[in-house]
């Protein structure tokens, strides 16, 4: 069975320090990866997606970027962080070409700038 | 994206079926009805997703009525561990960006 990990779980960062995010999934090959942020109290806001090695889409010009590495791999990064990156960030994954929508979440980390 | 709407909150005595509704009124010939639901401060699960058909698993079942204007997910026993978000998505396959749009949701609470 598939199965997706995030870490770390919760981080508390310091403003204009940077950021690493690691996602990695399971029993799958070649999936679709997503990065979202959900804000408190509110709803999921895509912020990349990976259809193969290498292959990164944004979806929202910000001061976060998004690699991935390995087949399996997605990696949320940022150089220096802002207060308004606090939030929770979730990885996806979605089989390729699997004719449906369905997507798969991670744990989440939840992120705090001070 | 079929524009959806859900009842804000729900309560569900534990034991017993909970049903929630979805309208979907626009909802295109190709276009899927997805539910997941979200744990406070866990990610989303998916439950169940259906196309024109009643569907079940093991989780729940999805009521689809007959001109796919409206669903109903139903949870056939509600647990404690039921309580959550829970988000009626429709939209179709689409290769490449899949931006769920979870909107706001079904606030379930189940009682004791």
């Amino acid at each position: 069975s598939q199965t997706i990990h995030q870490w770390p779980a919760t981080l508390v960062q310091p403003v204009g320090s940077p950021l690493s995010l690691e996602c990695t999934v399971e029993g799958t090959s070649n999936p679709n990866l997503y990065w979202y942020r959900q804000a408190a109290g509110r709803g999921l806001q895509l912020l990349f997606y990976s259809v193969g090695i290498g292959q990164i889409s944004s979806e929202v010009p910000q001061n976060l970027s998004a690699s991935r590495p390995q087949d399996r791999q997605f990696i949320l990064s940022s150089k220096k962080l802002l207060l308004s990156d606090s939030g929770f960030y979730l990885c996806a994954w979605r089989l390729a070409g699997g004719g449906t929508d369905t997507q798969y979440f991670g744990p989440g980390t939840r992120l705090t700038v001070l | 994206d079929a524009k959806t709407t859900q009842p804000t909150s729900m309560d569900c005595a534990e034991g017993r079926a909970a049903n929630l509704p979805c309208n979907h009124s626009t909802i295109s010939g190709n276009e899927y009805v997805y539910w997941y639901r979200q744990i406070h401060s866990q990610g989303p699960q998916y439950i169940i997703h259906g196309l024109k058909n009643n569907e079940t698993n093991e989780m729940a079942s999805l009521i689809i009525t007959e001109d796919r204007k409206s669903s109903t997910l139903i949870l056939p026993h509600a647990t404690l561990r039921d309580t959550a978000v829970y988000y009626c998505i429709v939209r179709a396959y689409q290769t490449g960006a899949n931006n769920l749009f979870f909107g706001t949701g079904t606030r379930l609470t189940v009682i004791p």
